[in-house]
């Protein structure tokens, strides 16, 4: 079945670029998705990129998509402290109508 | 901004009882999703409703779960006797078409469920 994983956490210093990776078995994907979740908050979609993309690119955030290697990755530049959350991908399957398939996500610290 | 809504936003209740937890989707919405995220784990997925009816349902949306739109705005799941194992977080999400469509899904808060 299909399966995305995510490394569990990140930490860079405010100001740096994070890239926050994403890999995924299923090549029939759609969709690919990075969602945000703070504490105690719910998810919060940040972008998503169609599976005919190479790059999206939305103010601080850049989305990459390399098909070939099955890998996404989000760059945010210039982080913030309120940058600070968990990070999900999550990819639609053709053959999977309207059900997403999320990774573990990945923690984002940012220290000042 | 329009925005999903959800309550209760934490509900703790005893073994074998039933709850509901209740969403408002978005109001132009027409696809309806409930997620859930047990403590430590996936965010996985549950159901989707559409036109009145399931569209999709995982293994986990077993007989105790049941979903329903009883009026034009509310998206309720229904857990008929809760197990312990059904202490989770549950997102509700809705979309204005279908993934392969629009692509966007809007997730609420959740509702947190504490089964003792």
């Amino acid at each position: 079945g299909e399966d995305v994983e995510q490394s569990l956490f990140l930490s860079v210093r405010e100001g740096d670029s994070s890239v926050i990776n994403c890999t995924y078995t299923d090549s029939s994907s759609t969709y690919l998705y990075w969602y945000k979740q703070e504490p105690g908050a719910g998810l919060q979609l940040l972008t998503y990129i169609f599976s005919n993309m190479d790059m999206k690119q939305d103010q601080r955030l850049t989305v990459l998509l390399n098909k070939k290697d099955k890998h996404l990755s989000l760059r945010i530049a210039d982080t913030q402290t309120g940058d600070s959350a968990i990070y999900f991908c999550a990819e639609t399957l053709n053959n999977a109508g309207n059900m997403l398939t999320f990774g573990g996500g990945t923690r984002l610290m940012v220290k000042p | 901004e329009p925005e999903v809504t959800q309550t209760p936003s934490h509900q703790v209740t005893q073994m074998g009882q039933e709850v509901i937890l209740r969403c408002v989707p978005i109001s132009n919405h027409l696809y309806f999703y409930w997620y859930r995220q047990i403590l430590g784990q996936k965010v996985e997925f549950l159901v989707s409703f559409y036109n009145n009816e399931i569209s999709e349902k995982s293994e986990i949306f077993d007989d105790q779960f049941s979903v329903e739109r009883p009026d034009g705005s509310n998206f309720t799941l229904k857990i008929r006797s809760t197990k312990l194992e059904d202490s989770a977080m549950y997102f509700c999400a809705s979309s204005e078409a279908g993934l392969a469509g629009t692509g966007e899904l809007f997730f609420g808060e959740g509702s947190r469920l504490t089964v003792l």
